[in-house]
């Protein structure tokens, strides 16, 4: 069965990083490209950025390019998004995904707020 | 970043079949195609149908989806009440390097 796992969410002050996990099991992970989705309260989905299979190549949408970080360990299974210079309207829940293999997780919610 | 097109909403009566429509251009859904998700209030979204149109192991037959141009269609028939939820397209898009998405339709079943 195919699992995504995320972790690392939480309560954060305008300005401040977190650093989200997402734990991959029951697909061969190092053969997907993956990617991080963002959805804010009450709006549509969000493409946040996407990495490679060798973690060499990475793509983020404009409004958290400079501010996020997206990496790999294909060793672990493992994706980690650090979020930096944190705002307002990163506010959201963030999932871990395989856009062209279908596989979501459940989601980490992240509250940026003073 | 420019989005996917997709009506807010649509509404079509018990056991009867709706068709969803997701527009974009020939960066994106022209391109390599259209995935397709459903979400339903308060869960992280299911993936209905790959960009090759082949649905994911354990989804409906009643969920088909198809393209023609620049536009992306998801027909789903016989709707029964659990099928009352939001519907996403995304694409990857050749020209921005990056995933689009629509803004989502919401499917009331009558």
């Amino acid at each position: 069965e195919v699992q995504l796992v995320e972790s690392g969410g939480g309560l954060v002050q305008p300005g401040g990083s977190l650093r989200l996990s997402c734990a991959a099991s029951g697909f061969t992970f190092i053969d997907y490209w993956m990617s991080w989705v963002r959805q804010a309260p009450g709006k549509a989905l969000e493409w946040v950025a996407t990495i490679n299979k060798d973690g060499n190549q990475k793509y983020y949408v404009d409004s958290v390019k400079g501010r996020f970080t997206f990496s790999r360990d294909n060793a672990k299974n493992s994706l980690f998004l650090q979020m930096d210079s944190l705002r307002a309207d990163d506010t959201a829940v963030y999932y871990c995904v395989s856009l062209v293999a279908g596989f979501w997780g459940q989601g980490t919610l992240v509250t940026v707020s003073s | 970043q420019a989005g996917l097109t997709q009506p807010p909403s649509v509404s079509q009566g018990l056991r009867q079949t709706a068709t969803l429509t997701c527009t974009g251009n020939s960066n994106n859904v022209g391109y390599e195609g259209a995935a397709w998700l459903q979400q339903h209030q308060g869960h992280p979204p299911k993936t209905l149908s790959c960009r090759d149109n082949n649905r994911p192991s354990g989804i409906s037959e009643r969920f088909s989806a198809s393209r023609s141009g620049n536009t992306a269609f998801l027909t789903i028939t016989g709707l029964q009440p659990e099928d009352e939820a939001v519907y996403y397209c995304s694409a990857w898009d050749s020209s921005l390097s990056g995933w689009v998405f629509g803004g989502g339709t919401k499917l009331t079943v009558l």
